[in-house]
């Protein structure tokens, strides 16, 4: 069946730093890719889609894009800010069992000192 | 606009308890998803709803757990007899129309540990 691994477990870094968080994928259909954030406390919020029509998302600073050839998609910021730590979680649409729902990676925990 | 909203936020049981967790969904939302998500890993799906049916429960271990939407709003999970286990943030989540386009909206959750 689809599915997808997040294997940055932690990510550190200081203000004004890039980032980039990488997932990769696996699945038998054209992929939709989500990108979720989640802060303390509170449950995951959409931060970007990326679908094969658009292949690349922009939000809030945040760009997200996908590499059909590596089977990868990527979340980048140019300038981290404190306000940006958190858990990031990518997900994939899983077509192929029928269920079109979400699966989740494991999340990336982003730590951004000031 | 109100978000989903999730009752009770935590809950701290013994193993072989009960507990039910309600979730009230964003209004015109007809799509309802219960998930679990145990420490430290990304949402899973236990169960969704269109209306008041159920679309999938297939990972919902249902010897003990067990899920309603009798009017096609609120929610009810419940679980009998928890076990350890059982110990993560279960979350509710509601979108309008249930297609890999539709975005879904999380509540906040209730954190159950099982001691």
């Amino acid at each position: 069946g689809d599915s997808v691994t997040q294997k940055q477990g932690q990510v550190t870094l200081s203000e004004d730093d890039f980032l980039f968080i990488n997932c990769t994928y696996s699945t038998t259909t054209y992929p939709t890719l989500f990108w979720y954030v989640q802060y303390p406390g509170q449950g995951p919020q959409l931060l970007l889609k990326v679908t094969t029509a658009n292949n690349k998302g922009i939000s809030r600073g945040f760009e997200a894009t996908y590499d059909k050839g590596t089977t990868s998609f990527h979340l980048q910021k140019a300038s981290v800010q404190e306000s940006d730590s958190a858990v990031y979680f990518c997900a994939l649409v899983d077509a192929s069992s029928g269920s079109w729902q979400l699966i989740f990676g494991s999340g990336t925990q982003l730590t951004v000192m000031p | 606009e109100a978000g989903v909203t999730q009752s009770p936020r935590y809950a701290v049981l013994q193993e072989g308890q009960a507990v039910s967790f309600w979730c009230d969904p964003i209004s015109g939302h007809d799509t309802l998803y219960w998930y679990q998500q145990p420490r430290d890993q990304g949402p899973q799906l236990l169960v969704y709803f269109r209306d008041e049916a159920v679309i999938d429960n297939s990972q919902l271990p249902s010897d003990r757990f067990s899920a309603v939407r009798p009017k096609g709003t609120n929610s009810t999970l419940k679980i009998q007899s928890a076990k350890q286990g059982d110990t993560a943030t279960y979350l509710c989540a509601s979108s309008l129309g249930g297609a890999n386009y539709a975005e879904q909206f999380f509540g906040p959750g209730t954190r159950l540990t099982v001691l």
